[in-house]
């Protein structure tokens, strides 16, 4: 079975902190992803990588900026956290072959204050 | 740009009745189309994809859905509800040769299966 690990699962940050969100997957996936969950308006892609030291912008990546520097590692990180980015989010990975299915973590709860 | 478009928010069901769950998409070319479950405080769980070949897509728990290409439709059905059903249902679309394959997702549907 594949396996996404976000390693947080419930945070609490104040305005302006620097938060990491961390990911790792276990299935040698190439692609993995960085999605926001909000009630009403369902995932929006953050961003996403296909290689390592790859990146590539989503629909909404303002505020936010990310890091692969190995191939089962996946972070997110909010340079300075604001309120507006309380939020569920989720990290998924994906095989590299078109119509691969996208497998998610459990997600992060991240509240900020 | 592709878009999904789940038309009900909150779909309601008896236990032991059929239910359906409706999907729709707008995407250039053919679709690779998947549905995705998310129980309370979890992660989304995949439940089944169409690729190519048969329009009727069997998946994980008894779900299955049915392309519809001239309807641009992929709604999700089973034949008997369970209480257990509950959840909120995702459904997403990637286009072909997309190249990285990115997922757009649905708002998400509310499934409520009462006893």
């Amino acid at each position: 079975d594949v396996k996404v690990t976000q390693s947080s699962r419930y945070l609490v940050k104040r305005t302006g902190e620097k938060v990491f969100l961390e990911c790792v997957q276990d299935m040698d996936h190439e692609n993995m992803f960085w999605y926001r969950q909000d009630p009403g308006l369902g995932l929006r892609l953050i961003y996403f990588s296909y290689d390592v030291k790859m990146k590539e912008k989503g629909d909404i990546p303002e505020g936010y900026s990310v890091s692969r520097e190995k191939k089962e590692r996946f972070s997110l990180i909010l340079e300075s956290a604001s309120t507006n980015q309380t939020s569920m989010y989720l990290c998924a990975s994906q095989g590299d072959r078109e119509g691969n299915t996208i497998y998610f973590g459990e997600g992060s709860w991240l509240t900020v204050v | 740009a592709q878009s999904v478009a789940q038309p009900e928010d909150q779909v309601n069901v008896a236990e032991g009745n059929p239910l359906t769950v409706k999907c729709t998409y707008s995407v250039s070319g053919n679709p690779y189309l998947f549905w995705y479950v998310q129980y309370p405080n979890r992660g989304l769980q995949f439940l089944l994809k169409y690729i190519t070949g048969d329009n009727l897509v069997k998946g994980s728990y008894g779900f299955e859905a049915e392309f519809n290409k001239s309807q641009t439709s992929f709604h999700l059905k089973k034949p008997s509800a369970l209480v257990s059903d509950s959840a909120l249902y995702f459904c997403a679309v990637s286009p072909l040769n997309s190249g990285y394959s990115t997922l757009t997702f649905g708002k998400g549907t509310m499934l409520l299966v009462s006893p």
